[in-house]
């Protein structure tokens, strides 16, 4: 399997656009996570999903952010419109079958907001 | 208050050092105690995990828990310069696979 792949792996918008991230978990793994990474804050959970659908989404900053998993195969990571404080590396993880089994990362997103 | 605070450095040292990272928690649901460590540029991968409080060894490096007080720690032994990274700590309860990290120490080995 190739990891999780996330895309682009670079991205440089203009403040207002509506800026879109994509993530293709391990195949069989059932949990997707998106975290956001900054010096200032770390590695903040956004949004995870189980088996497609969102368990918990209290980390989504604003109402500007969405996340969608259409099946298990793929996920989008949607901030609409973008903001200078959005800039960050977003990151796509996922998690197989049971309990506490380890999360493998994407290689992240880095995202511009100008 | 974070559910899991850790120091962010940054900790710089020499060669050869023994190196201590820490983080303490607030929630005492959590039960699965992981350090990941991320390389510049990198996603974080997993280095170590444990489930229980003591010590678990592999190599240089040993976990360590501490239940009753909420704090974990991670050793490195001889450190080396391809050790210097940012390490993560990490931990889940019982709760549906909501995994959560600390903010991460960036480590500098010197040569």
């Amino acid at each position: 399997d190739a990891g999780v792949i996330q895309s682009p792996r670079h991205e440089v918008t203009e403040m207002g656009q509506e800026v879109t991230l994509r993530c293709k978990p391990i195949s069989g793994h059932n949990s997707l996570f998106w975290y956001r990474q900054t010096m200032m804050r770390g590695l903040e959970l956004l949004i995870y999903f189980n088996n497609n659908v969102p368990i918990d989404d209290s980390g989504m900053p604003e109402d500007r952010f969405s996340a969608k998993m259409p099946n298990a195969s793929f996920s989008t990571l949607k901030i609409q419109p973008s903001e200078p404080r959005d800039s960050a590396v977003y990151f796509c993880a996922s998690r197989g079958q049971g309990l506490h089994t380890e999360a493998f990362f994407g290689q992240g997103t880095r995202l511009t907001v100008v | 208050q974070k559910e899991v605070e850790q120091d962010p450095g940054p900790l710089s040292v020499p060669e050869g050092a023994i190196v201590s990272l820490n983080c303490t928690y607030s929630n005492s649901a959590f039960q699965y105690f992981m350090w990941y460590r991320q390389y510049s540029r990198k996603g974080p991968e997993l280095l170590m995990y444990t489930y229980s409080s003591g010590n678990k060894e592999d190599g240089r490096f040993t976990a360590q828990v501490d239940k009753s007080s909420k704090y974990i720690s991670l050793f490195i032994r001889d450190s080396q310069p391809s050790d210097s990274a940012t390490y993560l700590c990490a931990m889940d309860g019982n709760q549906g696979g909501k995994l959560i990290f600390g903010q991460g120490t960036e480590l500098s080995v010197k040569p």
